[in-house]
């Protein structure tokens, strides 16, 4: 069974750097294919991608953020680490982490098929 | 990037009726990139459809999905009372990944 939890600060101040940890289990990031990925969703907005980090050490970034994000991975302890630099009140959304979609024939892509409940994170001072 | 549209933005219907919710993409979308989701209030969204039309794990065969090139459609047949949420598409063609704005499915 694959579970995923975010987990870090909910209140952040303009300009400071945010850092979540993603905690998951039920599956390997050494393993073919595999990708964790972030997303977000501000108050009553939609969806909005943010990166997808790979069983390979891949990252990829939505342009409009690569600038201030990293993802990073610690196989061994099951986790995935996001961090965005200069945070500022837009970014005031709920956090998501989510496992790369597998199909029914055993094939990743880029879709998302177990998510975390997220993590509201407020930018405030 | 690709630019998701959905419509409408809310659809008002009763139990047991059909929906039909739609996607259009600013461009080609291939049909092994596109996914739906339905998302519930404090909730994660859950994912019902990828590559257009496969049902994932555990989702109704009420719901289906269809569509190419620009145009994809989710259908729900006939609607149960838990499935009056809000329903996200996504295209993983190329990057950046997107999602639509949403359609809110509620109860007329």
């Amino acid at each position: 069974q694959i579970t995923l939890k975010e987990s870090g600060p909910s209140l952040v101040k303009p300009t400071q750097t945010l850092t979540l940890t993603c905690t998951f289990t039920g599956f390997s990031l050494s393993t073919s294919g595999v990708g964790v990925g972030w997303i977000r969703q501000p108050p009553g907005k939609a969806l909005e991608w943010l990166g997808t980090i790979y069983w390979d050490d891949d990252t990829r970034y939505s342009p409009s953020l690569t600038s201030r994000l990293t993802i990073t991975k610690d196989t061994s302890k099951n986790q995935v680490v996001l961090t965005m630099t200069n945070m500022d009140a837009v970014d005031t959304a709920t956090y998501y982490c989510a496992h790369r979609g597998r199909s029914s024939s055993g094939y990743y892509d880029d879709y998302f098929d177990f998510w975390g409940q997220g993590t509201l994170v407020t930018v405030s001072s | 990037d690709i630019v998701l549209t959905q419509s409408p933005g809310t659809l008002s219907l009763s139990p047991g009726e059909r929906a039909t919710l739609s996607c259009r993409a600013s461009q080609s979308v291939s049909s092994t990139y596109l996914a739906w989701y339905q998302q519930k209030p404090g909730q994660p969204p859950r994912l019902l459809i990828y590559a257009t039309s496969r049902r994932a794990t555990g989702t109704p065969d009420r719901f289906s999905g269809s569509g190419s090139g620009t145009d994809f459609t989710l259908t729900i047949t006939r609607l149960e009372p838990e499935d009056f949420a809000i329903y996200y598409c996504q295209q993983y063609g190329p990057t950046p990944w997107t999602f639509g704005q949403g359609t809110k499915v509620d109860i007329k």
